[in-house]
C-alpha cells in the first residue's frame, strides 16, 4: 500500500550544521508530496509540498526536491539553528483519496547551541 | 497561528464516558479532517467531511466514534465509550477541495484526550 518512511528516531545536530531527513515513498499513481513540522504542545505545521518530478518546495531556509526516479523527497537545511527543535513529518497525497494525507513516522530535529 | 480552532485542548475522561470535542476550520475551507495521533507520533486518519457530507472513514469510526459537521456550527468528534487506548492527540485539520485529491491540510492544535 502506500506509505513514507523517513529518517527513524532523533537526529541531533549543533547549531550552523547541515540537515538531511531522509524521505522516500511508495505509493501507486503520482503523488504530491508534504513536509510539516510540529512543535511541542502545537499541531503540524504545513512547511511545504511539491507536485511534480524535479519540483522543489522551500520554505523558512528549508527545502526538498521531489525525485520521481528515486522515489524521494529530503528534507534539507544548510545551517539549522536552536529554533528549529521539532518533530519534522513527511507525508504523501494520493490522487482521487478523498485529500487524506499519509504521514511518515517523524523525526524528531534537536539542535544544540 | 493555525486558522483551525481545536477546544477543548485537554480533556480527561473515565473509562466507559463519553468524549467530546470541537473543531472550528479554517474560513472558506469545506473539507475537514480528523487524525488521532498516539504517543509514539503515528498519524491514524479516522475520517473527513466535505461540508457536512462524509467522505471516508474508518471502520474504527463507524462503531465507538461518531462525527459531524453541522452547517453553520462547529464539527465534533465524540468517542461514545471511551477506553485507555483512546488517550491521544486528537488533530482536526481543514482544506480546499482539490479534484486531484493533493490537499494541503491545515491542522489545529489539537484536543489532548486522557482516558484514566
Amino acid at each position: 500500500g502506500d506509505s513514507v518512511t523517513q529518517t527513524e528516531g532523533q537526529v541531533a545536530l549543533s547549531e550552523e550544521d547541515f540537515l538531511t531527513i531522509h524521505c522516500n515513498y511508495s505509493a501507486s499513481g503520482y503523488p504530491a508530496l508534504f513536509w510539516y513540522v510540529q512543535y511541542p504542545g502545537e499541531g503540524p505545521q504545513f512547511l511545504f509540498r511539491a507536485s511534480r518530478d524535479k519540483e522543489k518546495g522551500s520554505s523558512r531556509g528549508f527545502e526538498a526536491t521531489y525525485d520521481k526516479g528515486t522515489t524521494s523527497f529530503h528534507l534539507r537545511k544548510a545551517s539549522v539553528q536552536e529554533s528549529d527543535s521539532a518533530v519534522y513529518y513527511c507525508a504523501l497525497g494520493i490522487t482521487g483519496n478523498t485529500g487524506k494525507l499519509i504521514f511518515g513516522l517523524g523525526t524528531t530535529l534537536q539542535v544544540q547551541p | 497561528n493555525s486558522k483551525v480552532i481545536q477546544t477543548p485542548r485537554y480533556l480527561v475522561k473515565g473509562q466507559g464516558q463519553k468524549a467530546k470535542m470541537r473543531c472550528i476550520p479554517e474560513k472558506g475551507h469545506p473539507v475537514v479532517f480528523w487524525y488521532q495521533q498516539n504517543k509514539n507520533n503515528e498519524f491514524k486518519f479516522l475520517i473527513n467531511f466535505q461540508n457536512q457530507e462524509v467522505l471516508q472513514q474508518i471502520d474504527m469510526t463507524e462503531k465507538r466514534f461518531s462525527a459531524e459537521c453541522p452547517s453553520n456550527s462547529p464539527c465534533s468528534l465524540e468517542i461514545q465509550s471511551s477506553e485507555a487506548g483512546d488517550s491521544a492527540l486528537y488533530l482536526c485539520a481543514s482544506s480546499y477541495r482539490d479534484w486531484g485529491g493533493q490537499n494541503t491540510l491545515y491542522f489545529g492544535a489539537g484536543t489532548r484526550l486522557s482516558v484514566l
